[in-house]
């Protein structure tokens, strides 16, 4: 088990350019999570798939984010025409249910965007 | 819909304990997750209740759940310096299956020496 995984670490851009993150969950995991933390704000969350399937998405900042995993594994998250705003942390999480019945997430070190 | 409300700083003296508090506002079965960050950090699950719960103790961390205040509780005993850190509470409604967390904006701990 090596963890969430997430590629670039770092990512600086010019407006209006398109950017694409890579998340790779813990193996046995079946959900994905794609977040976004801006500086002093907790997770807000994007979208996320159970196996290769996105099951919410309404919660996409608009339409210039997409996400996708396409064979269940890991996922990519891209924001077309990027703008300033965009810039904060992208963070990646995975889960499976517990014995509980809890979904335990456990998060990637995440992407930071910067775009100038 | 969901909202989770933290104080935003905390400082306590090292080996004095330290009691992070959160507000949740969702009325149907839900966890209720504690997070640590560090700094440049993803988040690092620390332990989580179910709302039928009222405590939870696992090593240095104790949670406590008010179910009728809606306030959630993180005790950590003998707070290091390694505790610094910014926690994020969350709650996960059950109803739906979806079970996407709502994060609170985090209590930025600071432990002196």
């Amino acid at each position: 088990d090596t963890g969430v995984s997430q590629d670039p670490r770092h990512k600086i851009t010019k407006r209006g350019q398109n950017v694409t993150f890579r998340c790779d969950p813990i193996s046995e995991h079946n959900r994905l999570y794609w977040y976004r933390q801006t500086l002093g704000q907790g997770p807000e969350f994007l979208t996320y798939f159970q196996n290769e399937a996105q099951l919410e998405k309404s919660r996409l900042l608009s339409d210039r984010f997409s996400a996708e995993r396409p064979k269940g594994s890991f996922s990519t998250l891209e924001i077309q025409r990027t703008e300033q705003g965009d810039s904060a942390m992208y963070l990646c999480a995975s889960s499976r249910p517990s014995g509980s019945g809890a979904y335990e997430q456990y998060f990637g070190p995440g992407t930071r965007l910067t775009v100038t | 819909g969901e909202d989770v409300e933290q104080s935003l700083f905390l400082s306590v003296r090292e080996g004095d304990s330290s009691v992070i508090n959160c507000t949740y506002t969702d009325s149907s079965s839900t966890y209720l997750y504690w997070y640590k960050q560090e700094p440049g950090a993803g988040l690092q699950l620390l332990t989580y209740i179910f709302s039928n719960m009222d405590m939870k103790q696992d090593q240095r961390l104790t949670v406590l759940l008010n179910k009728k205040d809606k306030h959630l509780s993180l005790r950590i005993a003998d707070t290091q310096t390694g505790d610094s850190a910014i926690y994020f509470c969350a709650e996960s409604p059950t109803s739906g299956g979806s079970y996407i967390p709502t994060f609170g904006r985090g209590t930025s701990l600071i432990v002196h020496p």
